[in-house]
């Protein structure tokens, strides 16, 4: 199983918010490492959209955000659109394995 | 724009050994690593390891150690990913992408990420 722990699905109404947790422990997020954020739509290359916890790259909608409290990061997805179907996969640095880690991946779903 | 891309699919059998290239632009090449992160059919991401473009030193992730090694040349700005002995459960799309740092130097995160490229392990 993945070190970073993710949802396997979530899902909401277009128009609605949802959100994406990814659980880590004292080794990664709770250690202060960033967590970051990549959203993969159906076939295509992971994208990122959130880095550093809470910042969106350039050309990244402001309906997505990040947060992150203790061990645990969170991902926020406001006014969903059909477009936003996709997996979320959370990342982050783990200092015991001294290796970049990512979450399982939770797949998104619009109802 | 920034761009990373990668060479075609693979199909090799148990045991042999397949590279992959990645060939960078629209930045100074040296300035950044590069990591490498597999995706198997279905799955999920998994990271492989990184190297410096500046001086080639690498680090590989555990589970990877002993089998994979990553080279880059900067005349060609091409990082390359050898995987040996390879095995029906390395069957995954294999992605390099560029490392960015924070100033506060909690960790890394990658863009863009390469096309991708296929590598099948079949006999």
């Amino acid at each position: 199983q993945s070190v970073l722990t993710q949802p396997p699905s979530v899902s909401g109404a277009p128009g609605q918010r949802v959100t994406i947790s990814c659980t880590g422990s004292s080794s990664n997020i709770g250690a202060s490492y960033d967590a970051h954020w990549y959203q993969q739509l159906p076939g295509a290359v992971p994208k990122l959209i959130i880095y550093g916890n809470n910042n969106r790259p350039s050309g990244v909608p402001d309906r997505f955000s990040g947060s992150k409290s203790g061990t645990s990061a969170s991902l926020a997805i406001t006014g969903l659109q059909a477009e936003d179907e996709a997996d979320y996969y959370c990342q982050s640095y783990d200092s015991r394995l001294s290796a970049v880690v990512f979450g399982g991946g939770t797949k998104l779903t619009v109802l | 724009q920034v761009q990373l891309v990668q060479s075609g699919a693979e199909v090799k059998k148990p045991g042999a050994s397949v590279k992959v290239s990645c060939k960078a632009s629209g930045y100074t090449f040296t300035k950044y690593a590069i990591s490498w992160v597999r995706q198997a059919p279905g799955q999920g991401l998994e990271w492989m390891g990184w190297i410096s473009a500046h001086n080639g030193n690498t680090d590989y992730a555990q589970n990877f150690q002993g089998r994979v090694t990553m080279t880059t040349d900067t005349s060609t700005r091409a990082v390359y990913m050898e995987v040996t002995s390879l095995r029906s459960d390395d069957t995954a799309v294999y992605y390099c992408t560029r490392d960015l740092v924070g100033a506060a130097g909690t960790g890394w995160w990658f863009d863009p990420w390469g096309q991708g490229t296929l590598v099948t392990v079949s006999s």
